[in-house]
């Protein structure tokens, strides 16, 4: 599987857009790009995927830029429950999951 | 849809004991993961089932510890003798296989202090 790089922390202000970094330079054509998120004490929870397209759901948007060699996860109006461990992960679709160390999210009010 | 649910969600355990952990996954989903995951890392990849197929083993799966999922449903995590750097988060999940998978869906882990 590609490997990412995030940054290890990030701080967004209440009420305003999140933007989560992502670089998978070594990415390959049938590797999908696959959020997750993780509260502290709490199991991560999947966010969204895509494999070239953006894509929308009711948590979040992901941009994927053209060469797909990095990707944004975007949480439109952050809320202080937002405050999390982002993970991005690509991998093919039916493999294992293999998590990096993610970025920190901190929601300040 | 209950969820994943997992059994005990703490453990405390003296060193040398064994100890066993149950995971029911979202009854529909064929594919069944254990992860574990130490403070500040991300979740580490331990091993994974397809029905009652046991499909990979990371190398972290040392001899003391055995996984099994009878008749595809739920899963046990057992783990012998156990030692002070046994101490982590378990957490399984469970995703659907067709092809490609929609995410996994995890529990709330088991938390195992070994003292």
């Amino acid at each position: 599987d590609a490997k990412t790089t995030q940054p290890p922390s990030m701080d967004c202000a209440e009420g305003r857009a999140a933007n989560l970094p992502c670089n998978h330079s070594t990415i390959s054509g049938n590797e999908y790009v696959y959020w997750y998120r993780q509260i502290h004490s709490q199991g991560p929870q999947y966010i969204i995927h895509g494999l070239k397209n953006n894509e929308t759901n009711e948590m979040a948007s992901l941009i994927i830029t053209e060469d797909r060699k990095s990707s944004t996860l975007i949480l439109p109006h952050a809320t202080l429950r937002d405050t999390a461990v982002y993970y991005c992960i690509v991998r093919t679709g039916g493999f294992k999951t293999i998590f990096g160390a993610g970025t920190r999210l901190f929601v300040k009010a | 849809d209950t969820g994943v649910s997992q059994d005990p969600r703490h453990k405390i355990t003296k060193r040398g004991q064994n100890v066993t952990f149950r995971c029911d996954p979202i009854s529909e989903h064929n594919r069944l993961y254990w992860y574990r995951q130490t403070l500040g890392q991300g979740p580490e990849f331990l091993t994974y089932f397809q029905n009652e197929a046991q499909l990979e083993k990371s190398r972290l799966l040392s001899d003391r510890f055995s996984a099994e999922r009878p008749k595809g449903s739920f899963s046990t995590l057992e783990i012998q003798r156990t030692e002070q750097g046994d101490s982590a988060m378990y957490l399984c999940a469970s995703s659907l296989d067709q092809g490609v998978d929609y995410g996994y869906t995890f529990g709330s882990g088991t938390r195992l202090t070994v003292v």
